[in-house]
């Protein structure tokens, strides 16, 4: 186990909702990366965060925001929920953004979201 | 063109065969690669970062090409459990995105 926890497993959501998922990092690590997969993908950036800042971002909209917590925990919101929305969600904790083992990320389980 | 390509298989094989997968990465500054195993329906998970000197961990070996760009991921003598999709990923030099194949897929027969 990695130590990365995710909430929920599972959420239905409709289009044009709005959805909040969760995520706690591994103890000791400081950076929360988030990653959306869809089926037979491999995971896409969306975002990371490091001490609580925005610290590199990937081709996602706007309506994909975050936040990270003093205790570096993360949120990812999605505004404005289209059908394409509809993948697996990871978010991976790493010690730091810094070089070498430091960047290594450990993947949570992931939420499952399906949009109708 | 992709920032990581990768054959995704499907690669059936017999248990205790020697299988190689490779990838390719577009932006030779890249930085960071790392090999990655994910099982169905669950997160990814950790095989081994890719050193420049290349790395091994038991029936692993992970080796980097920085002139060809590409890295390679060995597997010997596979056990049933090896049976998984494997990601390779890549860190560019600027910038903390991390870069997914689509993942190969190895199905190891008994």
């Amino acid at each position: 186990e990695t130590g990365v926890t995710q909430s929920p497993t599972h959420l239905i959501k409709t289009r044009g909702q709005q959805v909040t998922l969760r995520c706690s990092s591994q103890s000791g690590h400081n950076t929360v990366s988030w990653y959306q997969q869809a089926l037979g993908q491999g995971p896409q950036f969306i975002f990371q965060y490091y001490r609580e800042e925005e610290n590199g971002r990937g081709n996602f909209p706007p309506r994909f925001s975050g936040l990270q917590f003093p205790n570096y925990s993360s949120e990812l919101n999605v505004n404005a929920l289209e059908l394409d929305d509809s993948a697996l969600y990871l978010c991976a904790s790493s010690q730091s953004p810094g070089s070498g083992s430091a960047r290594e990320q450990y993947f949570g389980p992931g939420t499952r979201l399906t949009v109708t | 063109r992709k920032e990581v390509e990768q054959d995704p298989g499907p690669f059936n094989v017999p248990e205790g065969a020697t299988v190689a997968f490779n990838c390719t990465y577009s932006n030779s500054a890249s930085q960071s690669f790392f090999w990655y195993r994910q099982d169905c329906r669950k997160e990814p998970k950790l095989l081994m970062s890719v050193y420049s000197s290349g790395n091994e961990d038991g029936r692993f070996t992970a080796q980097l090409n920085r002139a060809s760009q590409y890295i390679s991921l060995l597997i010997r003598d596979s056990k049933l459990s090896d049976s998984a999709t494997y990601l390779c990923v890549v860190n560019p030099h600027t910038g903390n995105q991390f870069y997914f194949g689509t993942g190969t897929s190895l199905t190891v027969i008994p």
